[in-house]
């Protein structure tokens, strides 16, 4: 079947827009998270869906950044006022939520704040 | 205290040698889960491979194999015979606890295969 999709592949926005990410998880899969990763580092984690429980937010690194799962399948990485400190690829795993996990990973966001 | 640390950021091997990729851990949960993604340069993360703490035997998969040594808290990828298309960046990284849990990563090694 298909894996995770996200969109838009590239975003280019300016300071101060807001912007909206989108990730299609593979389906049946549970559990949805959210990463990002700076230019040439390791991946940082923002916040993560699991069935119907409470979202893991830990990650989140201001109040800029909000994330939604609608219906148990798409969600949306919202950021407000974007800096230029955003600008990073974020990825979109899923899973199907089960003990020896095993995290599906989409092309990821190409985000530029100018 | 760094969760996952690769102290590798760069390697050069030539086509058809293996190669081993260092991956140390901390972690005081008894369950967790540790994985090895390979980042190509089109960004996308391919999983590899997964060693549970309670797995008696190290994973294999295909050309791929991981050297876990639970005492010393470490857990190596192994690429046997590799091929120009290995070159990539490779991420160590774990999940504490079971089920849907976040990953850690480490900060990556960059692998480049010589002709």
């Amino acid at each position: 079947g298909a894996g995770v999709s996200q969109s838009p592949s590239n975003k280019v926005t300016e300071k101060g827009k807001d912007v909206e990410l989108r990730c299609d998880p593979i389906s049946g899969h549970t559990a949805l998270y959210w990463y990002r990763q700076s230019l040439g580092q390791g991946l940082e984690f923002l916040i993560y869906f699991q069935g119907n429980s409470a979202p893991d937010k830990s990650g989140l690194p201001s109040d800029r950044f909000s994330a939604e799962r609608t219906g148990g399948s798409v969600s949306t990485l919202t950021i407000q006022r974007t800096q230029q400190e955003d600008s990073a690829v974020y990825l979109c795993a899923s899973s199907m939520g089960l003990a020896r996990e095993t995290q599906y990973f989409g092309p990821g966001t190409r985000l530029l704040v100018l | 205290a760094q969760k996952i640390t690769q102290t590798q950021p760069g390697m050069f091997v030539q086509e058809k040698e293996a190669v081993t990729l260092d991956c140390t851990y901390d972690t005081s949960d008894p369950s967790y889960g540790l994985f090895w993604y390979k980042q190509p340069s089109s960004g996308e993360m391919i999983f590899l491979i997964y060693q549970g703490s309670y797995d008696q035997q190290n994973a294999t998969e295909g050309r791929y194999s991981l050297n876990f040594q639970k005492a010393r808290k470490s857990a190596n990828l192994v690429i046997s015979a590799s091929q120009l298309g290995d070159s990539a960046m490779y991420f160590c990284a774990m999940r504490e606890g079971w089920g849907a849990q976040k990953l850690v990563f480490g900060q990556g090694t960059r692998l480049t295969i010589n002709p």
